[in-house]
């Protein structure tokens, strides 16, 4: 069955950078995108965007532009984030999932089908 | 981007209740909406795609229904499982700029 096991919690101090592992199994890494998605305590999901592993091609949204970097080891199957001049606002539960998108009328949509469990990442001094 | 607005932002309803939780996006997005459902602690689990088409193993007390801008998501005959909290996402940007919706939780009363 397909899984996504994510890097333990990290504590990091204002300033620093964070790197988050995803390690999938089940299927066929290169296939699909892996997207990050994060939740700050109480607050909504929020999209930070994806990475196409095997052929490179990442996305960042433009809240993100500069500080986020996604980056991919596909002899292992792992997916990596990178989060750097970490704020308190970056305190959260970070997630990958994989997006097993579906075509409908000559064109593809996301469909997040797939979850990691979860990293906590806390920024405090 | 495309906001997307839910609401409730929280309900009370009791086991074997219909619940209709509702999702607006600030513009047209056809039929691009998925519903996910998350636990305190777990990730979110997708429960509809293409805003009416049920992911395989999920409940068929579950639909969703709608296209534009409004958009809705019923829990037919509710079950103690089913108190969570229910996000909204817009795909007719992908594979850019995606975005959820504030979330609906669904209480026991």
């Amino acid at each position: 069955q397909v899984q996504l096991v994510q890097s333990g919690a990290d504590v990091k101090k204002p300033g620093a950078s964070v790197k988050v592992s995803c390690k999938a199994s089940g299927y066929t890494f290169t296939n699909d995108r892996i997207h990050w998605v994060r939740q700050a305590p109480g607050e909504r999901l929020e999209w930070m965007g994806w990475i196409w592993p095997g052929r490179g091609n990442t996305e960042y949204p433009q809240k993100f532009q500069g500080r986020l970097t996604f980056t991919q080891d596909t002899s292992a199957n792992t997916a990596y984030m990178e989060l750097s001049s970490l704020r308190s606002e970056d305190t959260g539960l970070y997630y990958c999932t994989r997006d097993r998108g579906y075509c409908n009328g000559g064109k593809c949509y996301s469909r997040f089908e797939s979850w990691g469990q979860g990293t906590l990442v806390t920024v405090s001094s | 981007d495309i906001q997307m607005t839910q609401s409730p932002s929280s309900l009370s309803a009791s086991v074997g209740d219909r619940v209709t939780l509702t999702c607006r996006a600030s513009e047209s997005i056809s039929s691009s909406l998925n519903w996910y459902q998350q636990k305190p602690g777990k990730a979110p689990n997708l429960l509809i795609y293409s805003a009416s088409s049920l992911q395989s193993g999920i409940p068929s007390r579950f639909s969703g229904s709608g296209s534009g801008t409004d958009f809705t998501l019923t829990i037919n005959s509710l079950q103690p499982e089913d108190f969570a909290t229910y996000y909204c996402q817009q795909t007719y940007t992908t594979p850019r700029e995606l975005t959820f919706g504030g979330g609906t939780k669904v209480e026991i009363k």
